[in-house]
């Protein structure tokens, strides 16, 4: 069956360090993957959309990473703010075209 | 421009009715999508509506029914309420169909509570 797996464990992470999520996906092949931000109580807000024929896309303090050999997608959050902490959710389409979102991985940066 | 918005926002209902939520789209946004949010199985998707047609359906019982009308506005609809329709209901809105390659925009949410 097809599987989108994030760490379930949160990432606690000091101020200034870089954040590292990983998204496994398994029986997919996708052409696009996307990452959102999720804070508490509140939708979903798109960050980065990667495609299958990019290794890497940066914005701001982000990066993304799409290794189609490995079925693995990294997010990078790099000099990391107190105001990064929320919950990060990794997103294909599979194969009938419908949106599948990993369960998201929350990170806590402390000052 | 305005985002997203969903109506109501918040809803308690008891098992066995129904209920109808509404979700209007950022200007020229056509596609309109739905999802369900719980603690235990996270973000699941709904369905999908594009020009007033239903493009995809998730995994869901028949009980859980959409529409799109012309103005790209949509609703959802649930029968026959059980507790564990419990959860917060998310519409996002994208400019095409196809959500593979569209960045997706969310509304608030409905949170509803089935007693």
């Amino acid at each position: 069956s097809q599987k989108i797996e994030q760490n379930s464990e949160a990432l606690n992470i000091q101020e200034g360090k870089t954040a590292t999520l990983t998204c496994n996906y398994t029986n997919y092949s996708p052409a696009y993957l996307q990452w959102y931000r999720q804070d508490p109580g509140r939708g979903p807000v798109f960050l980065l959309l990667i495609r299958e024929n990019e290794k890497e896309k940066r914005k701001e303090r982000l990066k993304v990473t799409f290794d189609t050999t490995l079925k693995q997608s990294l997010f990078h959050i790099t000099a990391s703010q107190p105001a990064d902490s929320a919950t990060y959710l990794c997103g294909v389409t599979d194969s009938w075209g419908k949106f599948q979102f990993g369960a998201g991985t929350q990170v806590v940066v402390t000052p | 421009k305005a985002g997203v918005t969903q109506t109501p926002r918040y809803l308690i209902k008891t098992r066995g009715q129904q209920v109808t939520l509404s979700c209007s789209p950022i200007s020229g946004h056509r596609s309109v999508s739905w999802y369900q949010q719980t603690p235990g199985q996270g973000l699941q998707f709904l369905f999908e509506y594009f020009s007033e047609t239903q493009r995809n359906k998730g995994n869901f019982p028949g009980r859980f029914s959409g529409r799109q009308f012309s103005n790209s506005r949509s609703e959802m609809n649930v029968s026959t309420l059980e507790l564990g329709d419990s959860a917060l209901y998310l519409c996002a809105s994208s400019l095409s169909p196809g959500l593979a390659e569209n960045e997706q925009f969310f509304g608030p949410g409905t949170r509803l509570t089935v007693l």
